[in-house]
């Protein structure tokens, strides 16, 4: 296991439709986090799990957005009815649930454009 | 919640100078303050990290520092490469790992080194 997987890395799609991202996380890790990154601007948080708990989640996930981690291993984030305005690079990152270490590794992201 | 200001917003070196990137932050319950490295088209990297009980901490060309008075904290990184062309991110949050709110982000700094 070398890292964050996401897939895919890029998708282009049409206003309206409906996309899915999926993160593969690394194997040990328990915490699954999802966010979003604009150009220009620093990654911003949207949710994210304790092995299948979804236990937080941003303002900035609105009703359209859905994410899952059903057997507490990969996770999918869903965006429904897309919009322009969704247009981002979607981040994945994993850690330990644990005291002192828990640094976030980042996958590599998934490029989104919305014509 | 959170809000972390980072400058300055691009930095231009030559290389084997030095390089200091600032941030400050607003909530006096953050007690962890990562650094993260940014290469294009790759997702972000923790390079350096600080708790609060620490004021400083230093890891080979890179050094952290941390005031929790003036809640401001600065990236050094001396001897600089080629290789540490990049955008930069600092972040804070109340635990370790991003924790229950998650990592809140600086806008990032585009470090240039100039041959």
């Amino acid at each position: 296991d070398t890292g964050v997987s996401q897939d895919p890395r890029h998708k282009i799609t049409k206003r309206g439709q409906n996309v899915t991202f999926r993160c593969d996380p690394i194997s040990e890790h328990n915490r699954l986090y999802w966010y979003r990154q604009t150009l220009g601007q620093g990654p911003e948080f949207l949710t994210y799990f304790q092995n299948e708990a979804q236990l937080e989640k941003s303002r900035l996930l609105s009703d359209r957005f859905s994410a899952e981690r059903p057997k507490g291993s990969f996770s999918t984030l869903e965006i429904q009815r897309t919009e322009q305005g969704d247009s981002a690079m979607y981040l994945c990152a994993s850690s330990l649930l644990a005291g002192e270490n828990g640094e976030l590794f980042f996958g590599e992201g998934s490029r989104l454009t919305v014509l | 919640g959170e809000n972390v200001e980072q400058h300055p917003s691009t930095l231009s070196v030559q290389e084997g100078d030095s390089a200091v990137i600032k941030c400050t932050y607003s909530d006096s319950a953050s007690n962890y303050f990562p650094w993260y490295k940014q290469e294009l088209g790759k997702g972000p990297q923790l390079i350096i990290d600080i708790r609060s009980n620490v004021g400083e901490k230093k890891d080979q060309r890179i050094a952290v520092t941390l005031n929790k008075t003036a809640k401001h904290f600065s990236l050094h990184i001396t001897e600089t490469q080629p290789e540490d062309s990049a955008v930069y991110f600092c972040a804070a949050s109340k635990a370790a790992g991003g924790g229950a709110d998650g990592l809140t982000f600086g806008k990032g700094t585009h470090l240039i080194i100039q041959p």
